[in-house]
């Protein structure tokens, strides 16, 4: 089955540490997003990679970080640095010509405390 | 500007009833108009999308109605079901940000059997 994998789907961490989360996808899409979740806020970009070895910060990039080595893979770092970092987090990928037309993953529950 | 206005925050219907959720923009620059279906625990699954060219979009029972003189667009689900019953998103894309969707805040749409 094509689709987008997040793992885990819950995370617990303590303040201080930083944490990866798991974005894998086998839908051959170019681009691929990161987005946080928080209750009565809609969905916010973190930061989005339109191809391999590449990414852009999106309207709250502060204190996460990104890789993009392989197509299939966008991992997302949540530093210490970001100073709320609980919330439910969502990986998206696109096709290129339909950058617009996101599939979405079942997301990560992070929860630090 | 970048904000996209989404009301109401909740919304309960009873089985049959036509459910109707509303957003406004402000920014013209937006040339794309998706709206996402979220059901508890998963991610978001593109419903229905509209251009700024078009009125109206019909597919099945989910209608988009589109102002673009008010800036304002809206879904319609008719004859709305229980299983209607999940978070809708509307969002927009500037046409000059390749696939930085914003999103509404999010309708909470609960149908009563």
């Amino acid at each position: 089955d094509g689709g987008i994998t997040q793992s885990p789907k819950y995370l617990f961490r303590k303040e201080g540490q930083n944490v990866t989360l798991s974005c894998e996808q086998n839908l051959n899409h170019d681009a691929m997003y990161w987005y946080r979740q928080d209750p009565g806020q809609g969905l916010r970009l973190i930061y989005y990679s339109q191809i391999v070895n590449d990414f852009q910060k999106g309207d709250i990039a502060e204190g996460y970080s990104v890789s993009r080595e392989k197509k299939e893979s966008f991992p997302l770092t949540v530093t210490s640095a970001q100073k709320n970092p609980t919330a439910f987090y969502l990986c998206a990928s696109s096709i290129r010509a339909a950058p617009y037309e996101q599939y979405f993953g079942p997301g990560t529950r992070l929860t630090v405390t | 500007q970048q904000q996209v206005k989404q009301s109401p925050q909740s919304l309960i219907v009873q089985k049959g009833g036509i459910s109707i959720i509303n957003c406004a923009y402000e920014n013209t620059a937006f040339d794309y108009f998706p709206w996402y279906q979220q059901f508890p625990g998963k991610g978001p699954a593109l419903l229905i999308a509209i251009r700024p060219d078009v009125s109206e979009k019909k597919e099945g029972r989910f209608t988009i109605s589109f102002n673009k003189s008010a800036k304002q667009f809206s879904l319609h689900i008719m004859d709305s079901q229980p299983g209607d019953s999940a978070t809708y998103f509307c969002a927009a894309r500037p046409g000059t940000s390749y696939g930085k969707l914003t999103f509404g805040q999010g309708t909470i749409l609960t149908v009563h059997p």
